[in-house]
């Protein structure tokens, strides 16, 4: 699986939009983009994925680029309980590859009042 | 809620002693993950069950096995622990079904070991 490298913290005023980038230049075709987070000691949380084109559900919106070598995942408006260690993972396309996800350090995110 | 239970949430032992951490996936979800988090490693793949037969193995220790029953719950069993055992370990379900493409995982809420 392609190797992803993100800031290591960020802040983000209550209200605004969090924009959390990351680098996966050496992505594949067929890897997948994945984003989950984790709010203090709690299991992971998944939040989006997307392969190429720019995908938006409930919790956030994924911006994919052109190249497919970075992305940014969007928190429309940042509330504290979005404060967490946020992953981006790159991964083969799940059923014929090994499924497993393979953290990194993360970008801490803290939402500040 | 992911739907995704692990018992127990906290579990106290000394060195050299075996558990049990057991995980119960999601409604129809047919594979299971388990993943162990330490201050110093993260989070770390150990291993993947689908449907009853181990599917993917990660940085696993030899006195770590797990193993998937016929209603899909899974064991993870640590024996002979040491210090360095003591960390979270999470569970995590997908569907896991042929073609599906990205299989989103879900996680539990965590089994917290400490071994003294």
């Amino acid at each position: 699986d392609a190797k992803t490298t993100q800031p290591t913290s960020m802040d983000c005023a209550e209200g605004r939009a969090a924009n959390l980038p990351c680098n996966h230049s050496t992505i594949s075709g067929n890897e997948y983009v994945y984003w989950y987070r984790q709010i203090h000691s709690q299991g992971p949380q998944y939040i989006i994925h997307g392969l190429k084109n720019n995908e938006t559900n409930e919790m956030a919106s994924l911006i994919i680029t052109e190249d497919r070598k970075s992305s940014t995942l969007i928190l429309p408006h940042a509330t504290l309980r979005d404060t967490a260690v946020y992953y981006c993972i790159v991964r083969v396309s799940g059923w014929f590859g090994n499924e497993k996800l393979t953290f990194g350090t993360g970008t801490r995110l803290t939402i500040i009042p | 809620d992911s739907g995704v239970t692990q018992t127990p949430k906290h579990l106290i032992t000394a060195t050299g002693q075996r558990v049990t951490l057991r995980c119960s996936p999601r409604s129809g979800d047919l594979s299971v993950y388990w993943y162990q988090q330490s201050l110093d490693q993260g989070l770390q793949f150990l291993i993947q069950y689908y449907n009853g037969e181990e599917r993917a193995k990660g940085n696993i220790l030899e006195r770590f096995s797990a193993q998937q029953f016929p209603d899909l719950h899974s064991e993870l069993n640590l024996s002979s622990l040491e210090l360095g055992d003591s960390a979270l370990y999470f569970c995590a379900s997908s569907a896991g079904t042929s073609g599906s493409g990205a299989n989103e995982q879900f996680f539990g809420p965590g089994t917290r070991l400490t071994v003294l």
